[in-house]
């Protein structure tokens, strides 16, 4: 079936680091793919998706190219903040479908 | 972005009893209700999908029986954890979208429930 393997952290960068969460899947059709961000307290949002290879998604700051070739999804931002630090996920869902699949998360904690 | 509540935050219980959480759409109809269920450092687990006004339809090896999902008007969806054991401890999330096709999702807070 389809997964979503995704970075473990937790990732700890200082303020204006560059971010990288890596994001792979596996998937038996051309799915839609996601980043989710979680912020303490707070329910999942939607960051950014891609619907095609190599789309681009991007909002925040944050951006994640749709990789056909290595199945792949990473998330990068060229300056983090402290108001970045939230846990990240990953997720896919196949033909329009709105389930989705996910990865374990990622846990970011932006130090000033 | 549209809200969706999820109550309660958190919630002790004793094994054998039941437990109901909801969900509910603040500012939106919502066609569809995904209740998932996440492990420490797991993943979230999609549990079931629910239509309004229709029987939900459960993953493989969800029990169905035990995890009662009612989705009984267009802004709320239940889960009862039925005979709640310690193995059901877990954080259980739900998610809600307005129609088919690529459309968003919004999620719930969560809900921790702790069987003792």
């Amino acid at each position: 079936g389809d997964s979503v393997t995704q970075m473990e952290g937790p990732v700890t960068l200082s303020e204006e680091a560059f971010l990288t969460i890596n994001c792979t899947y596996t998937a038996t059709g051309y799915p839609s793919l996601f980043w989710y961000v979680q912020y303490p307290g707070e329910g999942l949002q939607l960051l950014l998706k891609a619907t095609k290879a190599d789309d681009k998604g991007s909002n925040k700051g944050f951006e994640a190219t749709y990789r056909k070739e290595t199945t792949s999804f990473h998330l990068e931002k060229g300056s983090v903040q402290v108001s970045d630090s939230a846990v990240y996920f990953c997720a896919l869902s196949e033909g329009g479908s709105e389930k989705l699949v996910f990865g374990k998360g990622t846990k970011l904690t932006v130090n000033p | 972005g549209a809200v969706v509540s999820q109550h309660p935050s958190w919630v002790i219980c004793k094994s054998g009893t039941s437990v109901k959480i909801e969900c509910r759409s603040l500012d939106f109809q919502a066609t569809t209700m995904f209740w998932y269920r996440q492990f420490p450092k797991q993943s979230l687990m999609l549990m079931a999908t629910s239509n309004e006004g229709s029987k939900a339809t459960y993953e493989q090896g969800v029990e169905k029986d035990k995890f009662l999902i009612n989705h009984a008007s267009l802004t709320l969806s239940t889960l009862t954890v039925t005979s709640a054991h310690p193995e059901d401890s877990s954080f259980y999330i739900c998610s809600a979208s307005i129609g088919l096709g690529d459309t968003e999702a919004f999620f719930g807070q969560g809900t921790r429930l702790t069987v003792v």
